[in-house]
């Protein structure tokens, strides 16, 4: 069955560095892969969507990249801030026999002023 | 627009209580639907997902169950709640290739 890892440690960086976060899938060849923010006792929310012929996609301070070979996906937070800690989830969508959205554990991002 | 109602967002139930969260979605329709329980500071742990009516995929055996009466409307239930069945409840849907749209959650404490 298809599996995403996310390094499952939290990572500590300091504000106004640039914050990356690794998910790596397998036994999966996705069409796109979906990160998502999610803040203590609130459900996830979704940021940014990437497809398998996208190699980087952007939105703000966000940047995602997408490597189909590595099977690996990026996550960017540039000139980081304390309002962007928060644990980061990605995910992949329903394809072939699988019909359900399948998420990873998600990375615990701490911002330190 | 697509919304998504769960309830109650906090609940304290006595073991061996009965349970039932219920999840409703406005503003679409035939949407994949899922439960999710999450154990303080962990991840998602997948309990159920449905893709129609009366159909129901249970991803790890449990004290739960769920059934889905209405195309917008997807229940989860115990007969008998146990202390393991604590967490954080999170319902969830996504239509076809989009994103995954979440309630507000269930914090349940059984106590």
């Amino acid at each position: 069955s298809q599996k995403i890892e996310q390094n499952s440690e939290a990572l500590n960086i300091q504000e106004g560095k640039t914050a990356t976060l690794t998910c790596n899938y397998t036994n999966y060849s996705p069409a796109y892969l979906q990160w998502y923010r999610q803040d203590p006792g609130r459900g996830p929310v979704f940021l940014l969507l990437i497809r398998e012929n996208e190699k980087e996609k952007r939105k703000e301070r966000l940047k995602v990249t997408f490597d189909t070979t590595l099977k690996q996906s990026l996550f960017h937070i540039t000139a980081s801030q304390p309002a962007d800690s928060a644990t980061y989830l990605c995910a992949l969508p329903p394809s072939g026999g699988y019909q359900k959205v399948t998420f990873g554990t998600g990375t615990k991002l701490q911002v330190i002023p | 627009s697509q919304t998504i109602h769960q309830w109650p967002a906090t609940l304290v139930q006595p073991v061996g209580s009965p349970l039932s969260l219920e999840c409703t979605v406005e503003g679409t329709s035939n949407p994949n639907l899922y439960w999710y329980r999450q154990a303080a500071g962990r991840g998602l742990q997948l309990l159920f997902y449905s893709v129609g009516i009366g159909q129901i995929s249970s991803e790890v055996p449990q004290n739960l169950s769920a059934s889905r009466p209405q195309d917008r409307q997807f229940i989860l239930s115990s007969k008998k709640l146990l202390l393991s069945d604590s967490g954080f409840y999170l319902c969830a849907w996504t239509g076809q290739n989009t994103e995954a749209f979440f309630g507000q959650g269930t914090r349940l404490t059984v106590v």
